[in-house]
């Protein structure tokens, strides 16, 4: 069964960095078609996609916040990271990780999710 | 890249079917097999349900079915049970630079 859990702080403070980790199992990110990557979920409002890494390495950013988003991976712990510069309150958001699967992009595993508020 | 547009809300009794749309542009639903439905239940994490337009995620009930038209996908859920009441959202590949773009989601529900 794979599985996927977020980790991270809860409270980030305006302009501070938000470094999140997803944890994976059940999977391995060597495996071609897949990839793990970010979604987030403002309170009420529709799904958004941040990033994501494939199997190859390869790094994707939402074109909107390119500038603030790094994506890595430590395939020796199963897990993957993203750092999300210069937070602001409008990021406050559920942020999940999943798995992806290439060439389409549908997720088929979602992991349950971490709150983050920006807030000073 | 906007978000694909997808009405606010949906409803239907039990027992009946219900299509919820999903539009977007040439540059992504109209231009890729590549879209996918999500169920979310309140306070949980989305589901797949439907990818590539028309394939079922496993476990899924044949009531639920995906279709595309141009640039306008559709989810239909028939014979609607009162579980199916949730948020559902689609996605579609937006090409190698957009990548992954959601719409604005749907709440059903089953009256």
């Amino acid at each position: 069964q794979s599985t996927l859990r977020e980790s991270g702080p809860t409270l980030v403070k305006p302009t501070q960095t938000l470094t999140l980790t997803c944890s994976f199992s059940g999977f391995s990110l060597n495996t071609s078609g897949v990839g793990v990557g970010w979604i987030r979920q403002a309170p009420g409002q529709a799904l958004e996609w941040l990033a994501l890494i494939y199997w190859d390495d390869d790094k994707r950013y939402s074109p909107s916040l390119k500038t603030r988003l790094t994506i890595t991976q430590d395939n020796s712990k199963n897990e993957v990271v993203l750092t999300m510069a210069n937070m602001a309150p409008v990021d406050t958001a559920t942020y999940y990780c999943a798995r992806l699967r290439w060439p389409a992009l549908h997720i088929d595993v979602w992991g349950m999710g971490t709150a983050v508020t920006v807030s000073s | 890249q906007s978000a694909l547009t997808q009405p606010p809300s949906a409803s239907g009794s039990p027992g009946q079917s219900v299509t919820i749309s999903c539009t977007g542009t040439t540059n992504d639903v109209g231009g890729y097999f590549y879209v996918s439905w999500y169920q979310q239940h309140p306070g949980k994490a989305p589901k797949l349900v439907i990818y590539e337009v028309r394939k079922r995620a496993a476990g899924v009930p044949d009531r639920f079915s995906g279709s595309k038209s141009g640039t306008t996908a559709s989810l239909t859920i028939s014979g609607l049970q009162t579980e199916d009441e949730a948020d559902y959202f689609c996605s579609s590949y937006a090409g190698k630079d957009s990548m992954l773009i959601f719409g604005g989601g749907t709440k059903l529900t089953v009256l």
